[in-house]
């Protein structure tokens, strides 16, 4: 079974500062990873995905990696601001699934103080 | 429509009661998913229709949960016989569907809470 684990569960910074959210995978035989972003009360809105044959993946301010073999990626937030506050939260399929059957983390909630 | 679209929003039943809930996918995307948010059990898969193959139902919780898809379109999740830990968020997605879905990103609805009294 694939367990996908965030670490903090929860950030706090001040505007301006950088953010780094941490998620690893068990089986790396994934298709690709992809990073949400979830406000409350709202769905989810897809921030960015990474190609299993890919290292990283670029938009903006923002920046995701991947490391397969090890099981890990994360996600790299240049200088915060107070509407990037939200929880986000990674997924991942795996190859010995169907490709709809996402395993999520339970999420990083971030708050960015003015 | 411009975005993937659920109803209702929020749903408050009795527990014994059957629910249907809907999910209108962005036009022209052929792959829907159902998952399910509940407290402290973080975003659970419940089902895959991809085009005209045979749904991944692999992530239905009991045979109380159903879902269909009409038309290769709009899909209602049916929980019969409500129970009080079926209360949660309720969540649809669509995507393309292309030749080559491995790179396609969700795009989820706003979801329908559920409050199973």
């Amino acid at each position: 079974k694939q367990e996908v684990t965030q670490i903090p569960a929860a950030l706090s910074v001040p505007e301006g500062e950088n953010l780094v959210l941490n998620c690893s995978f068990t089986d790396s035989a994934i298709y690709n990873l992809q990073w949400f972003r979830q406000d409350p009360g709202k769905g989810l809105t897809s921030l960015l995905l990474i190609q299993s044959s890919q290292r990283e993946q670029t938009s903006g301010r923002l920046n995701a990696s991947l490391d397969k073999s090890s099981g890990r990626s994360t996600l790299y937030i240049a200088a915060s601001q107070p509407g990037d506050s939200a929880t986000y939260l990674c997924a991942v399929s795996r190859t010995t699934d169907s490709w709809g059957k996402f395993q999520f983390g339970a999420g990083t909630q971030v708050v960015v103080t003015p | 429509g411009a975005g993937v679209s659920q109803s209702p929003s929020n749903k408050v039943t009795e527990k014994g009661k059957d629910v249907e809930l809907r999910c209108d996918p962005i036009s022209g995307h052929t792959a829907l998913y159902w998952y399910r948010q509940s407290l402290g059990q973080g975003l659970e898969f419940l089902i895959y229709f991809q085009g005209n193959s045979a749904p991944d139902k692999s992530g239905l919780p009991s045979d109380r949960f159903s879902a269909e898809r009409t038309g290769g379109s709009v899909s209602t999740l049916t929980i019969q016989r409500t129970q009080q830990e079926d209360s949660a968020v309720y969540l649809c997605a669509s995507s393309l569907g292309g030749v080559v879905t491995t790179n396609e990103k969700l795009f989820f609805g706003s979801g329908t809470q559920l409050s199973v009294l």
